[in-house]
């Protein structure tokens, strides 16, 4: 079973700049989450989707954030415009229930920001 | 304030030896609570998922206890192996909110 795929690995931008990185769930997955984790911390949830729709995004800033999941597939997470405090990696994870307590978690190997 | 504490923060062992780490957690009410293991440069890989009922849970030589009368489980780690140097990410599911709630991890470095 494929796992959770997510590009680019790595990106270094200067801040200011744009960035997406894209996620591709496990088939069938209905749960898909965007968690940012900083250097030496856990990971954060950014948002939440379940199918296409929104399911948390209290933490996401949405000032330059944004992520979406049209199809209830593929899912994209953009910032615009970085800042260096968004120096992270930016970690897909899915799952296949409906909610957070229910439901395993797989994760993608991550999407590492660098912001100059 | 739902939050989930984790200790020590870094550690290191020789291999072949025996090592215990610590999650406590004030989350309330609580759903479960999972270990993760994260290889660095890597995703969090799921190593047990325990529900209130549940005291003790293996997976290789990987157990899991927990206490929800005090809130605290642990990782306990058996004849440690280089592989095992990894971070290790205590998780614990809100049950109203569905919130997952994770820990800071221990850095676990084994050598040889």
């Amino acid at each position: 079973e494929a796992g959770v795929a997510q590009s680019p690995r790595y990106k270094i931008i200067e801040k200011r700049q744009s960035v997406a990185f894209w996620c591709n769930p496990i088939s069938g997955h209905a749960t898909l989450y965007w968690y940012q984790q900083i250097l030496g911390q856990g990971p954060k949830l950014l948002i939440q989707f379940q199918n296409n729709g929104v399911v948390d995004d209290s933490q996401l800033p949405k000032d330059r954030f944004s992520a979406e999941r049209l199809k209830g597939v593929d899912s994209t997470l953009k910032i615009q415009p970085a800042k260096l405090e968004d120096s992270a990696v930016y970690l897909c994870a899915s799952s296949p229930a409906t909610g957070a307590n229910t439901g395993e978690l797989f994760f993608g190997e991550g999407s590492r920001l660098t912001v100059l | 304030k739902n939050q989930v504490e984790q200790s020590p923060q870094s550690l290191i062992i020789l291999e072949g030896k025996n090592c215990t780490l610590q999650c406590n957690y004030t989350v309330s009410p609580f759903s479960n609570l999972r270990w993760y293991k994260q290889d660095t440069g890597r995703g969090p890989v799921s190593l047990t998922i325990m529900t209130f009922s549940e005291n003790t849970k293996s997976n290789g030589r990987y157990t899991a206890t927990l206490d929800a009368d005090t809130k605290q489980s642990s990782l306990h780690i058996t004849a440690s192996q280089l592989s095992d140097s990894a971070s290790y990410i205590c998780v614990v599911s809100a049950d109203m909110t569905d919130k997952l709630i994770f820990g800071t991890g221990t850095r676990l470095q084994v050598f040889p």
